[in-house]
């Protein structure tokens, strides 16, 4: 299995609250990936990153921000949580970025009440 | 955005029969890839795919990247029960050289 942590795996915050979610992988690839899971909606992708401090914006990035200060880490932040946040987070990957396989963790379940 | 789209959305089939789902796209893509989920679990890799009218087999899953590069099926033959999940399929496309694209989703139940 690749070597991807997702902390925490579960939470349950208030609307409002700051939120981080963090990614370490122990593989040393160059891309990270930030994906959101909803019934009906698959996999979206809130935010990406292509290496250390480069990161872009997916398809549903807005309330989220995310930063990468070391090649293992990758943070996810809701600045002020929302409850149409709720959902589960997936952190992903990726050696070549889009051409080749993701890896994904295993997952946090983030509930805004 | 780009978008992709997986069919059917659910199955559900009796032990032992073959399954067949596909996505499409409106642009080309570079890149096909098939994942599973288990409950609670992130999606794992069954088959990459990286040319046009490739075929791949993986035990008895056979996935292909379509001719037109719009398209990919992915085929179970002989149904198992530890095959029920959740089946997704994602492709990076020519516009989104970094990105994958994900399918909503073919949700999969067996009936021993």
């Amino acid at each position: 299995d690749a070597g991807i942590t997702q902390s925490p795996r579960h939470k349950v915050t208030e609307t409002g609250t700051p939120v981080t979610l963090r990614c370490h992988q122990t593989e040393n690839h160059r891309y990270m990936y930030w994906y959101r899971q909803d019934p009906g909606h698959g996999l979206r992708l809130i935010h990406y990153s292509y290496g250390v401090k480069d990161t872009d914006k997916g398809e549903v990035s807005d309330g989220y921000s995310v930063s990468r200060s070391k090649t293992e880490d990758f943070l996810l932040t809701l600045e002020s949580a929302t409850s149409s946040q709720t959902s589960v987070y997936f952190c992903a990957i990726s050696e070549f970025g889009g051409s080749t396989e993701a890896f994904f963790g295993q997952g946090t379940r983030l509930t805004v009440v | 955005g780009q978008q992709l789209n997986q069919s059917p959305q659910s199955m559900f089939i009796q032990e032992g029969e073959d399954v067949s789902m596909n996505c499409t796209s409106s642009s080309i893509f570079n890149t096909w890839l098939w994942y599973k989920q288990d409950p609670g679990e992130g999606p794992v890799l069954l088959i990459a795919l990286y040319k046009a009218g490739e075929l791949t087999s993986n035990g008895r899953l056979t996935a292909q990247f379509g001719i037109t590069r719009k398209d990919s099926f992915l085929n179970i033959s002989a149904s198992i029960p530890s095959d029920v999940g959740i089946y997704f399929c994602a492709g990076q496309s020519t516009q989104g050289a970094q990105k994958l694209v994900f399918g909503q989703g073919t949700r999969l139940t067996i009936n021993p």
